[in-house]
């Protein structure tokens, strides 16, 4: 079955240079949500998106920016970029915002910033 | 404030010993309360969900059990390959909240 499609895997960056992450969620999932975890910390809420609209926004610096395409993938665009950002970044989709709980993740993209 | 604790933090067991995990939340409304298991360098793979007090569901030697504050994963016999964090997440608003996660080790 298909998963969650995340690229690149791993991304080297200096400080104050821009990343972009990409996402392309499960088929006919309409729902994006990003999450950053660092090491040893649990998945902390970025932002998310239903049918290309942000339905729910976190812990998310305002160097970041996201949206959501007409084909539901995402992009997660970072500027400016600190040694903290440094970090696991990961996309989950789910079919329906107020979902069961049950959001499909991809295999995550690993930023370091040097 | 809405929170969801785990405990413990980290855990380590000789294959075939049995063992809890606990996960506290203070969430008013609750709308379910979800495990996942999350392997190192990987995205957390969704494992139950529970929406009332005195609810279980199990998959294979996984157990998890919802009270009114609190949910628990019990492990029966476990093996190395159980070896992962497992997480719990409380949906709020549209995004679901984690908490910190049990380290699991699960020795031969």
């Amino acid at each position: 079955a298909a998963g969650v499609i995340q690229s690149p895997r791993h991304l080297i960056k200096e400080k104050r240079e821009t990343a972009t992450l990409k996402c392309y969620p499960i088929p006919r999932h309409d729902t994006v949500y990003w999450y950053q975890q660092g090491p040893g910390q649990d998945p902390q809420f970025l932002i998310s998106f239903y049918e290309k609209m942000q339905s729910d926004k976190g812990s998310i610096p305002d160097r970041f920016s996201a949206q959501q395409f007409s084909d539901y993938h995402s992009e997660l665009n970072m500027s400016s970029l600190e040694l903290g950002d440094s970090a696991l970044y990961f996309c989950a989709s789910s079919l329906g915002p107020r979902n069961t709980g049950e959001l499909f993740f991809g295999e995550g993209s690993r930023l370091t910033v040097l | 404030e809405d929170q969801v604790t785990q405990s413990p933090e980290a855990l380590r067991l000789q294959e075939g010993e049995s063992s809890s995990l606990n996960c506290s939340y203070t969430v008013s409304g609750l709308r379910g309360l979800f495990w996942y298991r999350q392997d190192p360098g990987k995205g957390p793979e969704f494992l139950f969900t529970l929406y009332s007090a005195g609810e279980e569901k199990e998959k294979e030697r996984l157990k998890a059990t919802l009270t009114k504050k609190e949910s628990f994963l019990h492990i029966t016999a476990p093996k190395p390959e159980d070896s992962a964090t497992y997480l719990c997440a409380v949906p709020l608003t549209d995004k679901l909240i984690f908490g910190t996660g049990t380290r699991l080790q699960v020795f031969p």
